[in-house]
């Protein structure tokens, strides 16, 4: 079946730097998602990317999505303790449409 | 709206008893979700609703594990019966479709089954 990693599963930066995960899917996907879960709280969506090398900004936060439709990254630049926390991406699955979760991303901002 | 409201927020169980999670998912959503997360296995989708009907229960890990959702505004995930290994967070969410739109998630139901 269609599997979603990660990568790193765990980070620890110093408060101020940049921070970037990298999503990678075994299939080609029509978009994919982005949530946030700060520890103890649950996943809220942050982003959906759907064309080929699109690139999306959020304040300090860089989403694109591959040329291939395959991959994804989310760079954090400047990192605050605000922004501690799980980053998941999420691809619809092409037979069934319900999105499969990667990984995790777990963010640690040292501050 | 209120978001998504799942209860009851903990739920501590002895092995062998039946555990009832409770999901109200936002109103106007025809899709809900059950998800649960471990450290292990990280986010697993469980099973999917459309219109209360059940599309999709392959992520459904046992016989012991059965979902409802007798109306638009109300399901359940039970477990019967509980074994520590079910210990989890269960998270419930809706969505207005089941593509190209974002899940809203449940503030999620922490299950320890001792």
């Amino acid at each position: 079946g269609q599997q979603v990693m990660q990568i790193p599963q765990y980070q620890h930066v110093q408060e101020g730097e940049d921070f970037t995960t990298y999503c990678n899917s075994s299939t080609t996907l029509s978009n994919i998602q982005w949530y946030k879960q700060r520890p103890g709280g649950h996943p809220v969506f942050l982003i959906q990317l759907v064309k080929s090398g699109e690139v999306k900004k959020q304040k300090r936060l860089t989403f694109q999505f591959g040329e291939a439709k395959k991959n994804s990254s989310l760079h954090i630049t400047a990192t605050q303790t605000t922004d501690v926390g799980t980053y998941f991406c999420a691809g619809p699955d092409s037979g069934t449409y319900k999105y499969i979760f990667g990984t995790g991303t777990r963010l640690k901002v040292l501050a | 709206d209120a978001g998504v409201i799942q209860s009851p927020r903990h739920e501590v169980t002895e092995m062998g008893q039946e555990v009832t999670l409770r999901c109200k998912p936002i109103s106007g959503h025809d899709y809900l979700f059950w998800y649960r997360q471990t450290m292990m296995r990280g986010l697993e989708l469980l099973i999917y609703f459309n219109n209360n009907v059940p599309i999709d229960d392959s992520g459904m890990p046992e016989d012991r594990f059965s979902a409802k959702m007798p109306n638009a505004s109300f399901s359940t995930l039970k477990i019967q019966p509980s074994e520590p290994r079910d210990s989890a967070v269960y998270f419930c969410a809706s969505s207005e479709g089941i593509l190209n739109t974002e899940a809203f998630f449940g503030q999620g139901t922490r299950l320890t089954v001792v």
